[in-house]
C-alpha cells in the first residue's frame, strides 16, 4: 500500500532550527513535494525533490533519499510566521499526489 | 484516517469538450470541499469553495461559468471544466476539512491530471 508518515506536531523556539521528517511508501516514485499551509489558506509550494540529496533555498532546505523512502524539511532561523502545517507529498508512478497528514509546527518566542 | 478520492486520475480530451472531475470523501462527510489548481512547481491555487446544498464560492479571477461546481451530497463534489482549451491543462486537486474529531485538518485528494489537446 501507499503510506506517508510524518510527526503530527512539533514545537520549536524562534531563531532555532527544526527538521521535519517524512517517510513514504509509494507505488513508484516521481519526486516529492513539501508544502507549507497556514490555517485557512491554500498550501504554498516550498520544494520539489526528484534526485537524492539536499536542496537549499534560503532558510528552507529539503533532503531526499529515494533508497530509504525518506525526506526531511529543514527550517533555519525560525520566525513566528513559520508556525504552520508542513505537508509531505510524494508523486507515485501515475503522478498522483500521496498526501501526508501534515506536521503542525508551533514556534515559541 | 480520513480519505479523499478523485476520479478520474488522468484525462486527455479534445479542445472544446467538457470534462467532469469527481471528489469524494470516503469515510466522512464534508459540507465544504475546496478545489485547487496546480501548475508545475507552483503553489496550489484555490479556485473555489464548494458548499453542499448551495452555490460555490469562486476566487477572484476564476470563471464560474467555465468551472462549474456542484456539491450534490455530503460526500461528493464535482468540478466540470466546460469547453476546455489547452490552457486549462493542469493538475486539479480537491480537499475536504474534517474527519473523525479533527475539523482543522485538510484532507487532500490525489489530484486529476487534465490534458487538453
Amino acid at each position: 500500500g501507499q503510506n506517508i508518515d510524518q510527526p503530527t506536531e512539533m514545537t520549536a523556539t524562534e531563531g532555532a532550527i527544526v527538521q521535519i521528517n517524512c517517510t513514504y511508501q509509494t507505488s513508484g516514485f516521481n519526486g516529492l513535494f513539501w508544502y507549507q499551509q497556514h490555517a485557512g489558506e491554500a498550501p504554498t509550494f516550498l520544494s520539489y525533490n526528484v534526485l537524492d540529496g539536499l536542496e537549499e533555498k534560503g532558510r528552507f532546505s529539503s533532503f531526499l533519499s529515494r533508497s530509504k523512502g525518506y525526506s526531511y524539511l529543514l527550517l533555519k532561523e525560525l520566525q513566528m510566521k513559520d508556525s504552520a502545517s508542513y505537508l509531505c507529498a510524494p508523486l507515485d508512478s501515475n503522478y498522483q499526489l500521496i498526501w501526508g497528514a501534515g506536521t503542525k509546527l508551533i514556534i515559541k518566542p | 484516517g480520513a480519505v479523499v478520492s478523485q476520479h478520474p486520475s488522468r484525462v486527455i480530451c479534445k479542445s472544446g469538450t467538457s470534462v467532469k472531475i469527481e471528489c469524494r470523501s470516503l469515510d466522512f462527510q464534508a459540507t465544504t470541499m475546496f478545489w485547487y489548481r496546480q501548475f508545475p512547481k507552483q503553489s496550489l491555487m484555490l479556485m473555489a469553495t464548494s458548499n453542499e446544498g448551495s452555490k460555490a464560492t469562486y476566487e477572484q479571477g476564476v470563471e464560474k461559468d467555465k468551472f462549474l461546481i456542484n456539491h450534490a451530497s455530503l460526500t461528493l463534489s464535482t468540478l466540470t471544466v466546460t469547453s476546455a482549451h489547452p490552457e486549462d491543462s493542469s493538475f486539479y486537486i480537491c480537499s475536504a476539512p474534517g474527519g473523525t474529531g479533527d475539523a482543522d485538518t485538510q484532507y487532500f485528494g490525489p489530484g486529476t491530471r487534465l490534458t487538453v489537446l
